[in-house]
């Protein structure tokens, strides 16, 4: 079975600090997409970054990171030195081939930062 | 280009009422998708359309839901008659064809909150 699990429904953090939100995905299939979705209060979820499966190279945009883990099936996003604008709703997302793709979403992971 | 635009924003209705949802996808993708998120859990697959051709439907709760692409372009869901369970708030989104390379980004509308009372 197909599954993303984001164990962290809400954390809340004051400006300038770090924050990591966790994802855990779990498949058989050999190849698969992950992907990080940003909604912010407006609603529409916003693309942040795409990893394939055989690509675990880290990836580091601005403030935004991501560590792919496929020993631990774990795609973990960190925001260094948080702003309030990065108040928003996280998903996490799992694509899998299944005679077209399909995205399979976490619960998502409301994070709050206070000035 | 414009987004993905999504209409109502949000409806009210009464339970046994029938609502429907539109959605239009970005010129040129093939690829529509409609996904439901319920009261903070996670963001549900309902159902793929490859241009006016159902791909997968798997996601569908029930025969109470009914969602059209009529020449490949907008789509349409339509929830008849509306159950208290349904309330949630339904995406669309929409990508460009599978292909090589695969992008598999999804192009989000900003969702269609239903409320049934």
């Amino acid at each position: 079975a197909q599954k993303v699990t984001q164990a962290q429904t809400e954390i809340s953090v004051v400006e300038k600090e770090d924050v990591t939100l966790d994802c855990v995905y779990e498949t058989r299939d050999t190849t698969y997409y992950l992907f990080w979705y940003k909604q912010p209060p407006s609603g529409e979820l916003v693309f942040l970054i795409r990893r394939n499966s055989f690509d675990e190279q880290n990836e580091i945009s601005g403030r935004y990171s991501w560590n792919f883990q496929k020993s631990t099936s774990s795609f973990n996003f960190t925001i260094t030195a948080s702003q309030v604008v990065d108040s928003a709703v996280y998903f996490c997302a799992l694509s899998l081939y299944t005679g077209g793709f399909k995205t399979i979403f976490g619960a998502g992971t409301r994070l709050f930062v206070k000035a | 280009e414009a987004g993905v635009t999504q209409f109502p924003s949000h409806s009210v209705i009464e339970k046994g009422q029938t609502v429907t949802l539109r959605c239009d996808p970005i010129s040129g993708h093939d690829n529509l998708y409609w996904y439901r998120r319920v009261m903070g859990k996670e963001i549900k697959f309902l159902l793929h359309f490859v241009k006016e051709s159902k791909q997968d439907e798997s996601g569908m709760p029930n025969n109470r839901f009914l969602a059209e692409r009529t020449g490949g372009t907008y789509s349409t869901l339509k929830v008849q008659p509306a159950e208290l369970e349904d309330s949630g708030v339904y995406f669309c989104a929409s990508s460009r064809s599978t292909g090589t390379p695969y992008t598999g980004e999804l192009f989000f509308g900003e969702g269609s909150r239903l409320t049934v009372l």
